[in-house]
């Protein structure tokens, strides 16, 4: 079974400073994973995607995220944090071969603080 | 581009009442998820359509919920009768499934449903 793990419920950040939310997965196979972004009365917005081109994923807003098959990881981060980034992250796995449908964490609230 | 437009956004109803929820999916999309969202459960996939089919609605709490997608853009959810433990946010996703469903999914904003 595909699963994932959000290894922080809230993460707590100054403002300026730099933000990793931990994310790790259990796959058989070599997966497709995703982070998203929710903001408060929305829905969820991609962030960015890992598909195995590259390890290391940039997405939208500064964030990236590196994939590590050694260490099932998949964590993001931003080297400098801003207010607007005050929001619940979501880790995603795709199963292999995409039988099914993704597979979402239970999310990352993160605080930004001034 | 629109993205996914759910309707209404917010629903406020007394239980017993039936709820009906309504989704159009991204032009050109073949694949359409159905959400809900509480603080207690997270992100509840309930049932989803590839093609207007329904494939798996495993994830459906019970007989009085209810989904169809009569045709590629458009699908219901439907609650009858509605209770208050159904109180939540309900998305809709859809994505293009090509060979599998690793595709990203693309989201609503979501119809926040309070039964009184």
């Amino acid at each position: 079974a595909q699963s994932v793990t959000q290894l922080d419920s809230h993460v707590s950040v100054s403002e300026g400073t730099p933000v990793l939310l931990r994310c790790n997965y259990s796959s058989s196979y070599s997966p497709s994973l995703f982070w998203y972004v929710q903001h408060p009365n929305k829905g969820l917005q991609l962030l960015l995607k890992y598909t195995s081109a590259a390890t290391l994923v940039k997405g939208i807003n500064g964030f990236e995220a590196e994939f590590k098959k050694s260490e099932t990881s998949f964590h993001l981060t931003k080297p400098s944090a801003h207010m607007s980034d005050a929001a619940e992250y979501f880790c995603v796995v795709s199963p292999s071969g995409g039988n099914t449908p993704l597979v979402f964490g239970k999310g990352t609230r993160l605080s930004v603080i001034a | 581009d629109a993205g996914v437009i759910q309707s209404p956004r917010h629903e406020v109803t007394e239980m017993g009442q039936e709820v009906t929820l309504r989704c159009k999916p991204i032009s050109g999309h073949n694949s359409l998820f159905w959400y809900r969202q509480t603080m207690m459960r997270g992100l509840e996939l309930l049932i989803y359509f590839n093609n207007n089919v329904p494939i798996d609605d495993s994830g459906m709490p019970e007989d009085r919920f209810s989904a169809k997608m009569p045709n590629a853009s458009f699908s219901t959810l439907k609650i009858q009768p509605s209770e208050p433990r159904d109180s939540a946010v309900y998305f809709c996703a859809s994505s293009l499934v090509i060979r599998g469903y690793d595709q990203p999914q693309h989201f609503g904003d979501g119809t926040r449903l309070s039964i009184l």
